[in-house]
């Protein structure tokens, strides 16, 4: 079975950091590119970043460049979000989520979905 | 930046068929998936690739992409159908649309 467990979530001061995790089990990581999506309290889905299978190309969406690094170990089969400067708008659960990608040569577009999605860890930013 | 739009809210009665609608610029060159999200759960994939069903997930929900607009259908809906339903697509990044809310009357 897929199971994507995310820790880390913490209540922390504006201007404060933190570093979430997401441990990985039931497939093949390295084969896989990875995500964090966030929901703040009553809203809807927000992609935060993506890193491909070997670490190698990150994405982060414009609300979180700069202040936040994604990066994955492979050999722990964990993932992980360290979130610096942090504000009261990245008050949110924190996804993790598997990202499934590829290229329709006939189509000539992208093919992206994330299945499954952790159980999330709440991040809570506040003075 | 590249936005979706759904409507907040469908309502249906038992047995029939909701309509969840998902519109954006270009949608043609996109290919879009759908989440539902039950309260207090994480999302679940529901379809992937305009209509493309993952295991587990009930014959009843269907996609389509005509290209202005992208439309997930849940024929026969169930009470346990009702849930918040969010559409997906990829430009130069991951886009979710806000969100539709469906009722089961």
């Amino acid at each position: 079975e897929v199971t994507l467990v995310e820790s880390g979530g913490d209540i922390v001061r504006p201007g404060g950091s933190l570093r979430l995790s997401c441990a990985a089990s039931g497939f093949t990581f390295d084969d896989n590119g990875m995500s964090w999506v966030r929901q703040g309290p009553g809203k809807g889905l927000e992609w935060v970043s993506s890193v491909n299978w070997n670490g190698a190309i990150t994405r982060y969406s414009d609300s979180v460049k700069g202040r936040f690094i994604i990066s994955r170990d492979n050999a722990k089969n964990s993932l992980h979000l360290q979130m610096d400067s942090l504000r009261a708008e990245d008050t949110a659960l924190y996804y993790c989520a598997r990202e499934r990608m590829y290229y329709d040569i006939l189509s000539g577009r992208e093919v992206s979905w994330f299945d499954p999605w952790g159980q999330g860890t709440l991040v809570t930013v506040s003075s | 930046s590249y936005e979706l739009t759904q409507p907040p809210s469908v309502s249906v009665s038992p047995g029939q068929t909701a309509n969840i609608t998902c519109s954006g610029d270009t949608l043609r060159n996109k290919y879009i998936c759908w989440y539902r999200q039950k309260p207090g759960q994480s999302p679940v994939l529901v379809m992937y690739r305009n209509n493309r069903r993952p295991s587990g997930i009930p014959e009843r929900f269907s996609g389509s992409n005509s290209g202005v607009t992208a439309t997930l259908a849940i024929s026969g809906t169930q009470p346990m159908d009702e849930a918040d339903y969010y559409c997906q697509a990829w430009d130069n990044g991951y886009v979710f649309g806000p969100g539709t809310k469906v009722s089961v009357l």
